[in-house]
């Protein structure tokens, strides 16, 4: 399968500080992303979905404030969790999909903590 | 009722053992089906899809999907320790490659594989 490369693995920060979690397809072109949030023995919990050029699309719920997200080209997308509160520790997964009607593949995952 | 319910374990069996994952879904529009297999502090693997009635056999790994009763299953023969994982069953609204928009997990069932 392709490859998605999903950076850094794991990240402390203070609280109130802002963390930017970067997602790259390696191998292909990423036309849409998903961003997913994943709280310790829960499920995983779609955050939003971002197209390359456009604003994301964010589910009901998740503050587009706070967690800013741009897919300026066709290979990245960044979500930034700005003032980060303890709260906000989870486990963050980014996916990408290339094109409309194929799967999506699966970032290494960023473990978040604040501190 | 959440939309995709799967026991949350643990389900023990010993090594060389079928072990059997279940999964119920609420939604009679959901047309594609999906099993990730996922290790403590990692994102999901994509083990196998299903979008029709019936069985589905990939090595040592068989899906099995009933629309009619709202279920699939999976089966795992001869399981190995390494197999021991949270397994994740997610269903999709759209065709069997269909957008990861709609993907909805449920909590997944924890699997230990005893030696």
């Amino acid at each position: 399968g392709a490859v998605v490369s999903q950076h850094p693995s794991r990240v402390i920060c203070k609280s109130g500080t802002s963390v930017k979690i970067e997602c790259r397809s390696l191998d292909f072109q990423a036309t849409t992303m998903f961003w997913y949030r994943q709280f310790p023995k829960q499920s995983l919990m779609l955050m939003a979905t971002s197209n390359e050029g456009s604003k994301a699309t964010y589910e009901q719920g998740v503050e587009k404030d706070k967690f800013l997200i741009n897919h300026a080209s066709l290979t990245l997308s960044t979500l930034t969790v700005t003032s980060a509160h303890p709260e906000d520790s989870s486990f963050y997964i980014c996916s990408a999909r290339h094109k409309m009607n194929t799967e999506a593949f699966f970032g290494q995952g960023t473990r978040l903590t604040v501190v | 009722q959440k939309e995709v319910e799967q026991n949350s374990g643990p389900l023990s069996v010993p090594e060389g053992a079928i072990a059997s994952l279940n999964c119920t879904y609420s939604d009679r529009g959901s047309q594609s089906f999906f099993w990730y297999r996922q290790y403590s502090g990692k994102s999901p693997e994509l083990i196998m899809f299903i979008y029709s009635n019936g069985d589905k056999e990939d090595g040592r790994f068989t899906a099995q999907l009933n629309k009619a009763s709202q279920y699939v299953s999976l089966l795992i023969r001869d399981s190995q320790p390494s197999d021991s994982a949270t397994y994740l069953c997610a269903v999709n609204l759209e065709g069997w490659r269909g957008s990861a928009r709609q993907l909805t997990f449920g909590s997944g069932t924890q699997l230990t594989v005893l030696p």
